[in-house]
């Protein structure tokens, strides 16, 4: 069993539409989570992180997070082309351990 | 404040062959990570430091992987010998933060090894 699951996708949004992915994680001590993105041939960048349970926003970035449920979600609002990139989400647990999902492509079209 | 140095960025190699991969991490950040990334799968922890400790590489195949941490900063990760299945991205990055909380990863730009 995956510890971190995501859709691969890739999840097609009309350029101004918004974008939603879903991520769940199998270890309940999970403290903090992440949402790297990841252009073609580069290397991961955190955009986002949470820890506690409700919505945080920055910009057309929204992360949601259900402990309960073991669930985290990234909207992404008045998507771009620019916004055409895998998204990673990352759990992290005691000790600074981080696990990553397996991503989800997003392709944005003008 | 410079990044995370990775080299060499491109590596290609025939099997049975050995490489090894070198990551300098920011300054003043205590934990380093190598990930092995597969082309379309997300990144896969493969050994993680804390200074010069190792404190976790439970999914390093330890009868070809081997890594090091000298002085708590550079890093070397090497594979002998090396199989088909190895051709991936070797991602290495590190952290400021220690203890019980896991903070931001910084990434380097990545080792990509083809194994022919």
């Amino acid at each position: 069993q995956k510890e971190v699951e995501q859709n691969s996708g890739p999840l097609s949004v009309p350029e101004g539409a918004i974008a939603s992915l879903n991520c769940t994680y199998s270890d309940r001590v999970s403290q903090s989570f992440f949402w790297y993105r990841q252009y073609s041939g580069k290397s991961p960048e955190l955009i986002m992180s949470i820890y506690s349970n409700g919505d945080k926003e920055d910009g057309r970035f929204t992360a949601q997070l259900n402990k309960a449920s073991q669930y985290v979600s990234l909207l992404i609002r008045d998507s771009q082309p620019s916004d055409s990139a895998t998204y990673l989400c990352a759990v992290g647990a005691a000790g600074n351990k981080l696990t990553f999902g397996g991503g989800t492509r997003v392709l944005v079209k003008p | 404040e410079a990044g995370v140095a990775q080299s060499p960025r491109y590596k290609i190699i025939e099997k049975r062959q050995s490489v090894a991969f070198w990551c300098n991490p920011i300054s003043g950040h205590a934990t380093l990570y190598w990930y092995q990334q597969i082309l379309g799968q997300g990144p896969k922890l493969l050994i993680q430091f804390q200074n010069n400790g190792v404190v976790d590489d439970s999914q390093l195949p330890k009868d070809r992987f081997s890594a090091e941490r000298l002085k708590g900063v550079d890093s070397t990760l090497k594979i002998q010998p090396a199989k088909l299945e190895d051709s991936a991205v070797y991602l290495c990055a590190s952290s400021p933060r220690g203890g019980l909380d896991t903070g931001e990863l910084f990434f380097g730009e990545g080792s990509r090894l083809t194994v022919l």
